[in-house]
């Protein structure tokens, strides 16, 4: 039982490329989460799943898209890679959106150059 | 949008010794979470409060959902070398599962 898994762990782009982060729950969740976490800020919450088959904005939803591809799987792309997009990104789940207690996966380190 | 206030930003302190740290909000929050993150690492749930005024402790963690929902604090007694990290409260706002965040509060331990 392996909870949250993300990948890549490490990712170095330059300014308009595009990625996909992949994250993948083992935990028969029905929501999931993208959040970005930046120095001095906490976690931000960037879009979500309350379940399959519907997404969601949250806070910082700019720039960035995502797919919920079935119910353990959760992806989100960044078309048009910039330096802003720097951060840490964590994916997280949980049983249902209704119960806070969301379980993260050890996070994607992105620079863009 | 909705902020949560969380202090202090950081602390030094001895081995053996209590830690408290808060977080307090202008909005009323259904459920107050806290979470300790390690260096490289994602945040890992501490403890869960789903009630107001409940406190509830997870070995040498104590947590309160304040009365009035919009505030909680988390104790940490007789601090040891790997409590160092950085903690978290979370707040969620209605059933939207949501989750909005303090700005974390790094713990320094000095053995």
């Amino acid at each position: 039982n392996a909870g949250v898994t993300q990948t890549p762990k490490f990712q170095v782009l330059k300014t308009g490329q595009s990625m996909t982060l992949q994250c993948a729950q083992d935990m028969n969740h029905n929501s999931m989460y993208w959040y970005r976490q930046d120095p001095g800020m906490g976690l931000r919450l960037i879009y979500y799943s309350a379940s399959e088959g519907t997404t969601d904005k949250g806070e910082v939803p700019n720039g960035y898209n995502v797919s919920r591809l079935n119910k353990r799987e959760f992806s989100l792309r960044l078309e048009s890679a910039a330096p802003s997009q720097t951060s840490v990104y964590f994916c997280a789940s949980t049983r249902t959106s209704g119960i806070g207690t969301q379980y993260f996966g050890p996070g994607t380190r992105l620079t863009v150059l | 949008g909705q902020q949560l206030n969380q202090s202090p930003q950081s602390m030094f302190i001895q081995e053996g010794e209590d830690v408290s740290m808060n977080c307090t909000s202008s909005s009323i929050f259904n459920t107050w979470l806290w979470y300790k993150q390690d260096p490289g690492e994602g945040p890992v749930l501490l403890i869960a409060l789903y009630k107001a005024g409940e406190l509830t402790s997870n070995g040498r963690l104590t947590a309160q959902f304040g009365i009035t929902r919009k505030d909680s604090f988390l104790n940490i007694s007789a601090s040891i070398p790997s409590d160092v990290g950085i903690y978290f409260c979370a707040g969620q706002p209605g059933n939207t599962g949501k989750l909005i965040f303090g700005q974390g509060t790094t713990l320094q331990v000095k053995p």
